[in-house]
């Protein structure tokens, strides 16, 4: 699986858009890039995952560059419970999914 | 709430013992991954289970075993337990198709002293 490179933290004032990126230049052309969040002692949460669209949901919009080997999730009006680790993993269709978790992105919203 | 649940949540267990901790997946998901997150680091894949059988295994030694059941609920047991087993034990269910996310539980803390 490919390698993702994240800032270790980031802060964000509440109420602005909190845009966190990642680096996964090695991505092959059947990885998708996902982003789960942990909120402190909780298990990861599901937020969003595309293979080359962007995609967006209820929670958070996806921007994948042409080239696939970036992409930022964009939580379009931060709140304080949006303050979590946000990881950016890389995982192939195929086989059995293993999600390989970096230590991805501490992200503080302040009021 | 993503309707996976583990069981115990919490449990403390001496050096040498054996654990058995438990999850049931969400309704209509027949595929079950374990994952161990020890402090300050992200979860770290231990093995997949997919009708009933072992579907893909991390870098973890043979004292760490796994059963899935015929209603897809699964188990994860820990032999020989070491120091360094204390952490949280996580487990995310999923339909294998392509594209198909994991849904994690709330996870289950192991302090092994």
């Amino acid at each position: 699986d490919a390698k993702t490179t994240q800032p270790t933290s980031m802060d964000c004032a509440e109420g602005r858009a909190a845009n966190l990126p990642c680096n996964h230049s090695t991505i092959s052309g059947n990885e998708y890039v996902y982003w789960y969040r942990q909120i402190h002692s909780q298990g990861p949460q599901y937020i969003i995952h595309g293979l080359k669209n962007n995609e967006t949901n209820e929670m958070a919009s996806l921007i994948i560059t042409e080239d696939r080997k970036s992409s930022t999730l964009i939580l379009p009006h931060a709140t304080l419970r949006d303050t979590a680790v946000y990881y950016c993993i890389v995982s192939a269709i195929q086989g059995a999914q293993k999600l390989v978790f970096g230590q991805g992105t501490r992200l503080t919203i302040n009021p | 709430e993503t309707g996976v649940t583990q069981s115990p949540t919490h449990l403390i267990k001496t050096r040498g013992q054996q654990v058995t901790l438990r999850c049931s997946s969400q309704s209509g998901h027949n595929t079950v991954s374990w994952y161990q997150q020890a402090l300050g680091q992200g979860p770290q894949f231990i093995f997949q289970y997919y009708r009933e059988e072992e579907n893909g295994r991390g870098n973890f030694p043979p004292r760490f075993s796994g059963l899935q059941f015929p209603n897809y609920s699964s188990e994860l047991n820990v032999n020989a337990l070491e120091l360094d087993d204390s952490a949280l034990y996580l487990c995310a269910s999923s339909l294998v198709t392509s594209q198909e996310t994991q849904y994690f539980g709330p996870g289950a803390r192991l302090l092994v002293l």
